[in-house]
């Protein structure tokens, strides 16, 4: 499964829009690139999935370039409720093969008043 | 209401005592997954299965057992060969054609 590499952690004020992007150079065909999202003692959560371009949910927006070399995961307008760990993750989660996702260390994002 | 559930959600044993770990499922989905989390990491793939009677090693498996005898069902054993025990671990599950895995809400074990 293809390798991703994201900041360990960023910055914000509440109110600001925060684009968090994601490295994965080898991603394979197959792959998909989907976002979870990790609050303090909870299981992660699924916020977001894309192949290619531009996917947008009522949460945040997933931008992927031609080259799907990378994507970048936008929260608009965060509050202080979004501080939280992101993690980016791909691979073929579309569950065709009932397999094993990896997950990194995740981006802390931390939104102050 | 459907989705997984882990209990206890905080656990003590003492050093030297094997430890189960208990996640179920009423989503009726496929695959099961164990996960170790330890402060400041990412989580770390102990075991999974993808359907009943079968599971796979994960990438940290040393010290742990699991069965998967229901589908609803996939607890974890933490044996005393496990050096290092006391972490955060999460269940999770998934089904084949959706996107994403859904987790429970973790037990935090505790070893003194």
């Amino acid at each position: 499964l293809a390798k991703t590499t994201q900041p360990i952690s960023m910055d914000s004020y509440e109110g600001q829009e925060v684009n968090i992007t994601c490295s994965h150079n080898n991603i394979a065909t197959n792959d998909y690139i989907t976002w979870y999202q990790q609050f303090p003692s909870q299981g992660p959560r699924f916020i977001i999935q894309g192949y290619k371009t531009k996917v947008t949910n009522e949460v945040a927006s997933l931008f992927i370039p031609a080259d799907r070399k990378s994507s970048t995961l936008s929260l608009p307008r965060v509050s202080l409720s979004d501080t939280a760990v992101y993690y980016c993750l791909v691979g073929d989660d579309r569950g065709s093969t009932l397999g094993r996702l990896y997950f990194g260390r995740g981006t802390q994002l931390t939104v102050w008043p | 209401d459907g989705g997984i559930t882990q209990s206890p959600k905080y656990l003590f044993r003492k050093e030297g005592q094997n430890v189960t770990l208990s996640c179920e499922q009423n989503l009726n989905h496929d695959a099961m997954y164990w996960y170790r989390q330890d402060p400041g990491q990412g989580l770390r793939l102990i075991y999974y299965s993808q359907i009943v009677n079968d599971f796979q090693k994960g990438d940290i498996a040393e010290g742990y057992s699991v069965s998967r005898e229901k589908k609803e069902s996939f607890p974890l054993t933490v044996t005393s060969a496990q050096k290092n025990p006391t972490a955060f671990y999460l269940c999770a599950s998934r089904v084949q054609g959706q996107d994403t895995q859904y987790f429970g809400p973790g037990t935090r074990l505790t070893v003194l």
